[in-house]
């Protein structure tokens, strides 16, 4: 299955202040995901990113609060923008079908973000 | 919404095998029953699936009823490393159709 290495693993960040959480794939991969994980509950989609292609919000989630890249088909990143204590959640990015595991998807290990 | 419906958390003694159950009964013709887990501290690990017959790999076992309205998810020999969140998710074939989860069952293995 591909590798995904996600960065930062943690960041404790203050109000108003952008955080940008990179997504490294170790293949090509068509679709990346990116979830979040509020304290003490399930995964919530965000987006669905392309590459080459803007990103695809779920009902909830907005560009201007969680602006998506999609550079290339091995990397991506998010930025949680304007961050308020409500925003403290772990993130992660997840990988579609690629080579290899065509049928279970990969998520990386996340970024524990805390918003003072 | 989640398509699945699995109780909010069972205790599973060690050494003995746990099942969890998953109800789908909305599942359509072409959506597969997909099983996830979620480590402590982890993202989401694959485990199995499977559409109407019955899998088994390394991990665990899946058994699908015949109407395909519900599942049973199968780790044999239980282990404290099997305490974990396990999610029962339907989807289509295909390989870049998203994944809702759903609340999850917390399972306990109990030494």
């Amino acid at each position: 299955s591909a590798v995904i290495s996600q960065k930062p693993s943690r960041d404790i960040c203050q109000r108003g202040t952008s955080l940008t959480i990179q997504c490294q794939v170790d293949s090509q991969v068509t679709m990346m995901f990116w979830y979040r994980q509020q304290p003490g509950q399930s995964l919530t989609l965000i987006a669905t990113a392309n590459q080459g292609s803007e990103a695809t919000y779920e009902s909830g989630f907005v560009i201007d609060k969680f602006p998506i890249s999609r550079p290339n088909l091995t990397f991506s990143t998010l930025t949680v923008s304007n961050m308020s204590p409500e925003d403290s959640s772990i993130y992660l990015c997840s990988v579609g079908k690629d080579r290899g595991f065509t049928y279970g998807y990969t998520f990386g290990s996340g970024t524990r973000l805390t918003v003072v | 919404d989640a398509k699945t419906t699995q109780p909010p958390s069972m205790d599973c003694a060690e050494g003995r095998a746990a099942n969890l159950p998953c109800n789908h009964s909305t599942i359509s013709g072409n959506e597969y029953v997909y099983w996830y887990r979620q480590i402590h501290s982890q993202g989401p690990q694959y485990i199995i699936h499977g559409l109407k017959n019955n899998e088994t790999n390394e991990m665990a076992s899946l058994i699908i009823t015949e109407d395909r309205k519900s599942s049973t998810l199968i780790l044999p020999h239980a282990t404290l490393r099997d305490t974990a969140v396990y999610y029962c998710i339907v989807r289509g074939r295909f390989g870049n159709e998203k994944l809702t989860f759903g609340t999850g069952t917390r399972l306990t293995i109990i030494p």
